[in-house]
């Protein structure tokens, strides 16, 4: 069975500034795929960032990166420049190639602070 | 593109009801999900469709649970009995299938209070 395992229950950080949110995760598969969701407060989930295992290259969308370690089986996020928007629920998931059914993390409150 | 829709977003029900939740998917996509989340847990999974096709089923979907998409389209999750247990929001996704695409949209899901 594959987990994924988000320590961090919430963090805040100031507006701008740069924070990162850490998951790791466990799969016996060798091709498998890599999120973050999204989930702001009453509002549906979105997907942030997706990391294929079998790209070395980090995946980035505009302010968002990340950090794949595939050898530590580690998943982090980094946001730069933080904005309020930024506020959410944020989870790691991952999904074996072939099954796309996502296992979730416990989740990171983020709250970025005006 | 409306997105994935779900009806209701609220339900409370007194215990031993059944109930059934809707969810309307992006029209194109074939793959269909349903998700159960409960406070300060991520979401876990239910069942999925292809098409009409149930493919998989959690070992967390007792046989009080029963999930259908006739014709491929909208989905129908109902439970039985309800137990103050089943109280949770139950998340609805969909995806189209092609290679290189695992990106599911979620829906706004429906939360359940069981009383």
């Amino acid at each position: 069975a594959q987990t994924v395992t988000q320590s961090q229950p919430e963090m805040s950080v100031q507006e701008a500034e740069t924070v990162t949110l850490s998951c790791t995760y466990d799969t016996s598969e060798n091709n498998y795929y890599l999120f973050w969701y999204k989930q702001p407060p009453s509002r549906q989930m979105i997907l942030v960032i997706r990391q294929e295992a079998y790209k070395q290259q980090n995946a980035t969308e505009n302010r968002f990166s990340v950090n794949f370690q595939k050898a530590a089986k580690s998943f982090s996020l980094k946001i730069s420049d933080s904005q309020l928007g930024d506020t959410a629920m944020y989870f790691c998931a991952l999904a074996n190639f072939g099954n796309e059914k996502l296992t979730f993390g416990t989740g990171t409150r983020l709250t970025i602070i005006p | 593109d409306t997105g994935v829709s779900q009806n209701p977003r609220h339900k409370i029900t007194k215990r031993g009801q059944n109930v059934t939740f809707r969810c309307d998917p992006i029209s194109e996509h074939n793959r269909l999900y349903w998700y159960r989340q409960t406070l300060g847990q991520g979401p876990e999974f239910l069942t999925y469709f292809q098409n009409e096709a149930q493919l998989e089923k959690s070992r967390l979907l007792s046989d009080r649970f029963s999930a259908e998409r006739p014709k491929g389209s909208f989905s129908t999750l109902e439970i039985q009995r309800t137990e103050q247990g089943d109280s949770a929001m139950y998340l609805c996704a969909s995806s189209h299938v092609s290679v290189g695409s695992y990106e599911q949209y979620f829906g706004p899901g429906t939360r359940l209070t069981v009383t």
